[in-house]
């Protein structure tokens, strides 16, 4: 977990208003990933980015949801008119390079958002 | 579509002997595996991967081992120590899915002392 750092770790909302949940990757690594995890669930992907660009969001709510990481700064996951159902843990991860098969290396994952709403 | 499933919830053991944690997969176009653990509150901490060109890696306590032709992967814990009680997810990515992971349900192992 060295060096995603997430905030705020937990945030509370009344359903309808806005979340807004930041990640600063491991210095160095340009790939973002969110992921939720759903109380008794496993973890969901949501959306894969790079600097200015995303890449994969085929998992992300259609409406509602947006992620950026911009040229400055936290990559921002933003929930908008949030939902009982949105109440989860969301986690942010980063690495150096694409995953992959050969190269050994993994994604590094943050220490979370927990997002109540009530 | 649960592509990932841990079967077991949940598994006990005794402090020193193994811990054998289990996975199925369904995708055949899966082609790297990871193993991660987890503390409440807190998030997965990367343990140990292995690509579909091999069938076993070890790390120091971890052995991770993969039959492809059964889409089954196990971790191995030896010995267990009580610091070990966690959550452990399993974690697959696909050819064509670039670093997106599916991960499974997740096992909460407890070894007792």
């Amino acid at each position: 977990n060295a060096g995603v750092m997430q905030n705020p770790r937990h945030l509370v909302r009344r359903r309808g208003q806005e979340a807004r949940l930041r990640c600063s990757p491991v210095k160095g690594h340009s790939h973002v990933y969110w992921y939720r995890q759903l109380p008794e669930e496993g973890l969901k992907f949501m959306v894969y980015l790079q600097k200015e660009n995303i890449i994969d969001e085929s998992g992300m709510p259609k409406e509602r949801f947006s992620a950026e990481f911009p040229k400055e700064g936290p990559s921002i996951l933003r929930i908008q008119q949030v939902v009982r159902g949105d109440s989860a843990a969301y986690f942010c991860a980063s690495s150096r390079v694409l995953l992959g098969q050969r190269s050994g290396n993994t994604i590094y994952f943050g220490e979370g958002s927990w997002l109540t709403v009530v | 579509d649960q592509q990932v499933k841990q079967n077991s919830p949940s598994l006990s053991v005794q402090e020193g002997r193994i811990s054998i944690l289990n996975c199925d997969y369904t995708n055949s176009m899966f082609d790297y595996f990871l193993w991660y653990k987890k503390y409440p509150a807190e998030g997965p901490t990367f343990l140990i991967s292995i690509s579909s060109i091999k069938d076993k890696n070890e790390d120091g306590r971890f052995t991770v081992f993969l039959n492809k032709s059964a889409k089954h992967l196990s971790l191995h814990i030896v010995p267990s120590q009580p610091g070990d009680s966690a959550v452990y997810f399993c974690a697959a990515r696909g050819e064509t899915s670039g670093s997106r992971l599916t991960f499974g349900e997740g096992t909460q192992l407890t070894v007792n002392p």
